[in-house]
Order: C-alpha cells, then structure tokens, then sequence
C-alpha cells in the first residue's frame, strides 16, 4: 500500500537555528498536511496545502513557519528560529482530495523534533 | 480546544472479546468523524469513518456508530485481537476548512490474550 515518508525521523537542533522537514505524500494525492503532536499532548493541526498555495492554517502557524512543494513529489515544513516549545513530533499527511469521510488523510511516521 | 474528547485514557480487554472506544464532542458543526490507530513510533493510521448523516458504518471487526443528540461516538472492535492493542484517537472536521481535524486525547487499548 502507498505510504507517506517523512525525512529525518529525529532531528536535533539548537534554539534559533532553522530546521526543514520532508515529507513525500502519496503519489496520486492532491491534498497535503502537517500535524504535530507535543509529549502527552493532542494531536494538533498546523497547515493545509493545496495547488501551491495554503488552504487553511491554525494560530499555531505563525510567521516562523512555512511550507512548501519546491518539486513534484516533497513537501517541506521550515521552521525559521526554532524555539524550545516547538520540541514535538511532526506528522505529514496527504489526502487523494479534499479531507472528507471518503478522502482520509494519510499520515506518515513523523519526525521528532528535539530542540536544545 | 476540548471539541473533541476521549475521556478514557486506557481500556483493558481480553481477546476475542468487545472492545468500545468512546468519544463525545461539543460542536454540532463537525460534517464527519474518523478513527485512527497508532502504534508506538508510528504515524495514526485511518481505520473507519462516518458522516454526520449516518448513525452507523461498518468495516470488517470495526464499526462505528454516531448518536448526534448525544453528541457521542463509539468504536466497536469485535472480536478484539492482541494485534489490535494500540492507541485509538478519534477525530473530526469540518467540510471546506482545509483538512483540519480535531483530534481527541486519545484511548490506549490492550487485548490481552
């Protein structure tokens, strides 16, 4: 079965430094999505992306966050000046189209971000 | 953001048995609901979902029911297998808001043999 991957799956970097995610969806889908989910807390959403452009976006998103499908099969997420807080593990996820009962989102195994 | 909860952070049950996963939410605006599966160091994996305008749908041993009045979900695994001890989170959405799920706590379930 067709699956997300996600590259590195633990990332360690210093507060400030800028880190990037990667993320390959599923070949055939057209909707893409980061989610993260902080020690012992919920899943959260971050962003959605569709046709090169965000479709929807939470407060957690902020200017320090970015994302981006710079070729025909990776989506990144960019966090600019890591912060402590921002310590999570990261999950991408794709969906064929738009997320509904019939279009699950499809998530890959994360990436843990440590921030030191 | 509680519009999702699972109120029960760990269910034990013996195999061949039923297990029941609950989950109630607070906004009557969710256009439909999903099960997922998550086993350590990996990602949630899709199980079942249901649109608001059903009460119930069924998957092989999963089946999902909603009752909207009550604003409360289940999750029906018959018969439970240890294979099927993992972490269950329920999730829900909107139509047109972007992929954007709402996420419980989630329930760990182990099926004891």
């Amino acid at each position: 079965e067709p699956e997300v991957t996600q590259t590195p799956s633990h990332q360690v970097t210093q507060m400030g430094q800028e880190v990037i995610l990667r993320c390959v969806p599923i070949s055939n889908h057209l909707y893409f999505y980061w989610y993260r989910q902080i020690l012992g807390q919920k899943v959260e959403f971050l962003v959605s992306f569709y046709n090169n452009e965000i479709s929807e976006k939470s407060e957690i998103f902020d200017d320090q966050f970015s994302v981006e499908r710079p070729d025909g099969s990776n989506f990144t997420l960019k966090i600019r000046s890591t912060k402590l807080e921002d310590s999570a593990m990261y999950f991408c996820a794709s969906s064929e189209w738009g997320a509904n009962y019939n279009s699950p989102l499809h998530f890959g195994n994360g990436t843990r971000l440590t921030v030191t | 953001d509680q519009q999702v909860k699972q109120n029960s952070p760990s269910l034990s049950v013996q195999e061949g048995r039923i297990s029941i996963l609950n989950c109630d939410y607070t906004n009557s605006m969710f256009d439909y609901f999903l099960w997922y599966k998550k086993y350590p160091a990996e990602g949630p994996t899709f199980l079942i979902s249901i649109s608001s305008i059903k009460d119930k749908n069924e998957d092989g041993r999963f089946t999902v029911f909603l009752n909207k009045s009550a604003k409360h979900l289940s999750l029906h695994i018959v018969p439970s297998q240890p294979g099927d001890s993992a972490v269950y989170f329920c999730a829900a959405s909107v139509d047109n808001q972007g992929g954007k799920l709402i996420f419980g706590q989630g329930t760990e379930l182990s099926v004891k043999p």
